[in-house]
């Protein structure tokens, strides 16, 4: 139990152009979901909590009109990165807690983006 | 806000031998505290967790210890094997609110066959 997907695995794009994120809970519903940036050979920095059926919550520091969250359902949470340029490239993760009340967050496998 | 700090960044351990890894947090309110295990280029995986109103818990070859009043907590690997290289994180929350969580630095324990 308690799975979490994420789609694209890798995807390489062209600066300026947008690329959307998909993380979804399989098997649990997701109230609330998280989306992180982890740069090689470092740790996760939150970059905003998203909850169904709000808008998210962004950490200090991140555009929120560049990472565009939507959380459109209790099993669905995208990211999307609008106007990307070299310095967005990284490894994006989402993750997932399995309802109100649990504290436990599960992660999906991540997703390399790649900005040319 | 939350600020997690831990300790070594690396650590070699020969096989069979034990592992400690130790963070420390700064918010008092912080209840929630995970461990992660993070392979190369996959995901992070919850592994043992321990919440403050309880001073250890352990699963198999892991434990994790908690120190509410020195704000510390650690994570014990015994018996060491060469799978048990890895990544790991440790992190704390708070248990209101949207519960995030605020990582730590990480460690990168390399099992010595």
């Amino acid at each position: 139990g308690a799975v979490v997907s994420q789609h694209p695995s890798w995807v390489i794009c062209k600066s300026g152009t947008s690329v959307k994120i998909e993380c979804r809970s399989l098997d649990f519903q997701a109230t609330t979901m998280f989306w992180y940036r982890q740069f090689p050979k470092q740790s996760l920095m939150l970059m905003a909590t998203s909850n169904e059926g709000s808008k998210a919550t962004y950490e200090q520091g991140v555009e929120k009109d560049k990472f565009l969250i939507n959380h459109a359902s209790l099993t669905l949470s995208t990211l999307t990165v609008t106007s990307a340029h070299p310095e967005d490239s990284s490894f994006y993760i989402c993750s997932a807690r399995p309802g109100t009340g649990a504290l436990e967050q599960y992660f999906g496998p991540g997703t390399r983006l790649t900005v040319t | 806000g939350e600020n997690v700090e831990q300790h070594p960044s690396t650590l070699s351990v020969q096989e069979g031998d034990s592992a400690v890894i130790k963070c420390t947090y700064s918010d008092s309110a912080s209840n929630y505290f995970p461990w992660y295990k993070q392979e190369l280029g996959k995901r992070p995986q919850l592994i043992i967790d321990i919440r403050s109103n309880v001073g250890e818990k352990k699963d198999q070859r892991i434990a994790v210890t908690l120190n509410k009043t020195a704000k510390h907590f650690s994570l014990h690997i015994t018996e060491t094997q060469p799978e048990d290289s890895a990544v790991y994180f440790c992190a704390a929350s708070i248990d209101f609110g949207n519960e995030k969580l605020t990582f730590g630095t990480g460690t990168r324990l390399t099992i010595i066959p």
